[in-house]
């Protein structure tokens, strides 16, 4: 079983869609959570970053994050053409070492 | 504020050859980070520098790999001699602390290496 888990994807939504995207992971120490968008040929950006269990909210984006579970979660409101790309999950315990999951690769249709 | 810039950008070499990437990280940044990504599968960690100290190196190809960050700020990643599986992106990213400290890291564009 690897560390960080993640629905490879593709995922296919039409332009205004609410998206949800998911990783799993198995190490309870990890206690910061990230998430980037990374487009074709570019390196990953920093979407959202979560400390803890709880949610957060920038703009169209929603990060939520069950420890219990071990789940974290994005949801992406009013889906834009411009959001196609690969997002992937990461997550640390102290901010030494990162660990990625593989990435779901999402395509938004107009 | 410029942001992690990385050289080459494409780099396509026979197998066995020697081959070298080049990172300047964020200005005032201490961590610098070496990642390869696969095709299809997210980053994965050769090599942490906290200012000059390589402080994890785990993950590093020692026989193969090797790097360096002269005065904690530009760095260097090499591979002798290039095998047919070293072809991927090598990614630099940055961040502003050190151990211990919770910030996140910021990515180079990358470098896609090809081995023939």
């Amino acid at each position: 079983q690897k560390e960080v888990e993640q629905d490879p994807g593709p995922l296919s939504v039409p332009e205004g869609a609410i998206v949800s995207l998911n990783c799993t992971y198995s190490n309870s120490a990890f206690q910061y959570f990230m998430w980037y968008r990374q487009y074709s040929r570019k390196g990953p950006e920093l979407l959202m970053y979560t400390y803890s269990s709880g949610n957060k909210e920038d703009g169209r984006f929603t990060a939520q994050v069950d420890k219990s579970s071990k789940y974290i979660s994005l949801f992406i409101r009013d889906s834009q053409p411009s959001d196609s790309a690969t997002y992937l999950c990461a997550m640390t315990v102290h901010g030494q070492n990162f660990v990625f999951g593989p990435g779901t690769r999402l395509s938004v249709l107009p | 504020e410029a942001g992690v810039v990385q050289s080459p950008r494409y780099k396509i070499i026979e197998k066995k050859q020697p081959v070298a990437f080049w990172c300047n990280p964020i200005s005032g940044h201490n961590t610098l980070y070496w990642y390869r990504q696969n095709l299809g599968q997210g980053p994965e960690l050769l090599i942490r520098y906290e200012n000059e100290e390589a402080v994890d190196d785990s993950q590093l190809p020692k026989d193969r790999f090797s790097a360096e960050r002269l005065k904690g700020v530009d760095s260097t990643l090499k591979i002798q001699p290039a095998e047919l599986g070293d072809s991927a992106v090598y990614l630099c990213a940055s961040s502003p602390g050190t151990s211990g400290s919770s910030d996140t890291q910021y990515f180079g564009p990358g470098t896609r290496l090809t081995v023939l």
